[in-house]
């Protein structure tokens, strides 16, 4: 299994731009979460799907960010219009809900470096 | 407010010197408490939980419910341990969701 595949790695964009990241949980799990890292705030919880369904999006900053699960097999973090203070290292990871409240570790992806200018 | 808080963004050790990353927490319930570590050019992955009670790579945290505390510790650094190092939390009811600190960089000088 390759783990936690994002695409792209890297992104650079102008400020305006839209940015559409993506990520491929690991196949059988079913919770999806997505982090985002800056040096000045750490990893950020942004928002988390179980079963496709989003959970918790509190931690999404604005209406400019939008993350879509369409099935099991794939997420998708949207910034429109994307602005310089966006630029960041955006993480997915995925983990598998256990029964009874349990819940297991979280796999990260390699994360995208979004640059925007 | 639910809150993780590793006070030292870097800490830097010899090789063969104890090393101690601080983490504290702040949670009304009864938290799940992780360690993660993300060497250079890896991704960030676990590296133990409170409940599992065990030592991963010589290291070890406990979780001092009186002092709000899961400190990760091992007696004798090594090279290979500089890394970045996060500690996490969870709520029993979050469904998984975790609380990140911001994160120790840990640097072990030969």
């Amino acid at each position: 299994d390759a783990g936690v595949i994002q695409s792209p790695r890297h992104e650079v964009t102008e400020m305006g731009q839209e940015v559409t990241l993506r990520c491929k949980p690991i196949s059988g799990h079913n919770s999806l979460f997505w982090y985002r890292q800056t040096m000045m705030r750490g990893l950020e919880l942004l928002i988390y799907f179980n079963n496709n369904v989003p959970i918790d999006d509190s931690g999404m900053p604005e209406d400019r960010f939008s993350a879509k699960m369409p099935n099991a097999s794939f997420s998708t973090l949207k910034i429109q219009p994307s602005e310089p203070r966006d630029s960041a290292v955006y993480f997915c990871a995925s983990s598998l809900e256990g029964t009874s409240g349990t819940y297991n570790e979280q796999f990260f992806g390699p994360g995208t470096r979004l640059t925007v200018l | 407010a639910q809150r993780v808080t590793q006070p030292e963004k870097l800490l830097s050790v010899f090789k063969g010197a104890p090393v101690e990353l601080k983490c504290n927490y702040s949670y009304s319930g009864s938290p799940e408490l992780f360690w993660y570590v993300q060497y250079s050019r890896q991704r960030l992955q676990l590296l133990l939980r409170h409940i599992s009670r065990e030592s991963i790579k010589g290291f070890t945290a406990d979780l001092n419910k009186g002092e709000t505390s899961f400190h990760l510790k091992k007696p004798f650094a090594q090279e290979e341990d500089s890394a970045m190092y996060y500690c996490a939390l969870s709520g029993g009811n979050q469904g998984g969701k975790l609380i990140f600190g911001q994160g120790t960089e840990l640097s072990v000088k030969p």
